[in-house]
């Protein structure tokens, strides 16, 4: 039951140009989401959230949309430097504990 | 802040061997995470605890998995007897308050040969 799905495994972007990452969900109970960053030999970092509240939150190059009627997501990275090469995944936690699904992940290249 | 630390940071082993992957989570999160990565189904969560007390096991794939926190500075993924299917990075993950994000070790590698 994949209810965080990220279904593009791949992106390549050249340097300077936008990457948009995309991620659709299942569950309407989800109340926030994030996205990690991570690159190879290392655990994910945390790099954005979004609560579900709101359509968009910005961090400097970094922007997360969220769509809710189509259950929908999307991590913006403008302008793309190679060192944004990473795999991204989208995650949201539910529940009191707040059990964390991830998606699959998108594996972005971004080439100098 | 140390961040979490998992040991070790790889694993080479055996079919039939048991293996035990440790974990310390960052001090003070209350909140503990056991996580497998693979190429084909990404993050699994396999199971994780609040307050050392193991609430959701669900995804621990079959009983040679095990998992244990005695104490909130220490958990365990024990996998006995290991078999090649079972390779793959094994993440340890700890988070403090709600909604805040959770913080990832490095990962153990492991492979079953």
């Amino acid at each position: 039951d994949q209810q965080v799905k990220q279904n593009s495994p791949s992106l390549s972007v050249q340097e300077g140009r936008i990457s948009i990452l995309n991620c659709d969900y299942t569950n309407s109970m989800f109340d926030y989401f994030l996205w990690y960053k991570k690159y190879p030999a290392e655990g994910p970092t945390f790099l954005i959230s979004i609560s579900s509240i709101k359509d968009k939150n910005e961090d400097g190059r970094f922007t997360v949309f969220l769509n809710k009627s189509a259950k929908h997501l999307s991590l913006h990275i403008v302008p793309s430097q190679p060192g944004d090469s990473a795999v991204y995944f989208c995650a949201a936690p539910r529940g009191g504990y707040q059990k964390v699904t991830f998606g699959i992940g998108t594996k972005l290249q971004v080439i100098p | 802040d140390a961040g979490v630390i998992q040991s070790p940071r790889h694993e080479v082993t055996e079919m039939g061997q048991e293996v035990t992957l440790r974990c310390k989570p960052i001090s003070g999160h209350n909140s503990l995470f056991w996580y497998r990565q693979t190429m084909m189904r990404g993050l699994e969560l396999l199971i994780y605890f609040n307050n050392n007390v193991p609430i959701d096991d669900s995804g621990m794939p079959e009983d040679r998995f095990s998992a244990k926190m005695p104490n909130a500075s220490f958990s365990t993924l024990k996998i006995q007897p290991s078999e090649p299917r079972d390779s793959a990075v094994y993440f340890c993950a700890s988070k403090g308050s709600y909604n805040s994000p959770l913080h990832f070790g490095n990962g153990t590698r492991l492979t079953v040969t």
